[in-house]
């Protein structure tokens, strides 16, 4: 069975500050999505990795795909209170039935 | 464009009862349809997916059935609800691109039992 742990389970920081939230597993993945979640609502795809070390750049958002494919990380730069939410990384297996294995959640609180 | 409507959104329902929530895509054809329930503010758990019409893989053997009639609805139903059937349910597609398998969710339906 895959598994996705992510770390922390929970942050609360003031607005500004940086941030990194991690996505571990000891599975290989075929890709890597990142959803962001907000309360009453359905997850929405941040970015897609799909490269052992690829890195992709959304504004303030920096995601990586680690060089074996078992790890990401989300890094954020000056955080805003609309960073506020529910973090879940997602890793894909292969051809084209393949399910995505959700990872445990950061839950990002962003102050002002 | 594409979405992905669900409803109801919020459901209350009584221990014993029947449930019938219902998921439908626009803009697309001969999408992968998923179930998903999620604890509160916690990870997603599979329930269900589908490749095709009438085609459902099950993920976790429990109270709850799926249902593709058309290509691109989704139903999830139970005969008769338990407590432990309360969440919040998700209902997702994606192009079944190759090994990329990006998911786009609808809005959720908050389903309590009492």
């Amino acid at each position: 069975t895959q598994l996705l742990e992510q770390s922390p389970q929970f942050l609360s920081i003031q607005e500004g500050e940086n941030l990194t939230v991690y996505c571990n597993s000891s599975s290989v993945f075929s890709s890597l999505q990142w959803y962001r979640q907000e309360p009453g609502e359905g997850p929405v795809l941040l970015v897609t990795v799909v490269t052992g070390g690829e890195v992709k750049k959304l504004k303030r958002l920096t995601f990586q795909f680690g060089d074996a494919r078992k790890d990401s990380s989300l890094h954020i730069t000056a955080a805003q209170p609309g960073d506020t939410g529910l973090y879940l990384c997602a890793g894909g297996g292969t051809g084209t039935a393949s399910k995505l294995t959700f990872g445990t959640g950061t839950r990002l609180q962003v102050t002002l | 464009s594409q979405t992905i409507h669900q409803w109801p959104a919020t459901l209350v329902q009584p221990v014993g009862s029947p449930l019938s929530l219902e998921c439908t895509v626009e803009g697309t054809s001969n999408p992968n349809l998923y179930w998903y329930r999620q604890a509160a503010g916690r990870g997603l758990q599979l329930l269900f997916y589908s490749v095709g019409i009438g085609q459902i893989s099950s993920e976790v053997p429990q109270n709850l059935s799926a249902s593709r009639p058309q290509d691109r609805q989704f139903i999830l139903s139970s005969k008769k609800l338990l407590l432990s059937d309360s969440g919040f349910y998700l209902c997702a597609w994606s192009r079944g691109t190759p090994n990329v398998n990006e998911q786009f969710f609808g809005p959720g339906t908050r389903l309590t039992v009492l």
